[in-house]
């Protein structure tokens, strides 16, 4: 199985502040990975998909990068409604595997 | 409008049996990679299992042998038959859709909004 491990697992960040978020995996996944957004009592949104797509109606402050076994998400400038939790999932092979999901807090 | 609706959760005793059901709409389930997700309580996700257009299936290796993912097309609707169950299936269950990128998955676009189940005596 592939073990996905984000890191920091959480941060306090300002409004405004550029906030980035990795993702390592235990293996090469090439460009399958996805980010998604989970507020508290809700289910999580998709972000970006294949490592670096943009998912219809998700603002452009969100990007992703990289490829094989370290990959990224990037918040340019953060808002007040980007406090969450984030988390990668891998879909490179089944079974598939998230993160242990990165909680972004308010500084 | 594209709209998954899970069911079917509940209090069910260790060794007890649940079918959880995601009703969808707006969409075809049979078309697209369809998976169920969990998130225990204060825990991250983890994925379940998944069913592809052609029905080939897939399994964590946690529920392998006790969950079976299906679906019935006539009604669009995604199920998972969950048997034996245990404490540590207590989770908040998600259907979503996957509709695939290039030939393989994609990511998961559309979520349900859950359905609980409680594993307990």
């Amino acid at each position: 199985d592939i073990q996905m491990t984000q890191s920091p697992s959480s941060l306090s960040a300002s409004v405004g502040d550029r906030v980035t978020i990795t993702c390592r995996a235990s293996r090469s996944i090439s460009s399958n990975l996805n980010w998604y957004q989970q507020k508290p009592g809700k289910a999580p949104k998709l972000l970006i998909y294949a490592a670096s797509n943009l998912q219809s109606g998700v603002p452009s402050r969100f990007s992703g990068s990289g490829s094989g076994t370290d990959l990224t998400l990037t918040i340019s400038s953060l808002q007040p409604e980007d406090f969450a939790t984030y988390y990668c999932q891998q879909s490179s092979n089944t079974p598939l595997t998230f993160g242990q999901g990165t909680k972004v807090e308010i500084k | 409008e594209v709209q998954l609706v899970e069911s079917g959760g509940g209090l069910i005793q260790p060794g007890g049996s649940l079918r959880l059901s995601c009703a969808a709409s707006g969409f075809t389930v049979s078309s697209n990679y369809m998976s169920w997700v969990r998130q225990a309580p204060g825990k991250g996700l983890e994925w379940v299992s998944v069913i592809y257009s052609g029905g080939t299936t897939y399994y964590a290796d946690s529920v392998k042998g006790r969950f079976t993912i299906s679906r019935d097309n006539s009604k669009n609707t995604l199920f998972l038959q969950m048997n034996s169950l245990r404490a540590e299936d207590t989770a908040v269950y998600y259907c979503a859709r996957d509709p695939g990128y290039r030939f393989g998955y994609g990511g998961m676009d559309v979520w349900g909004q859950g359905t609980t189940v409680t594993v307990s005596s």
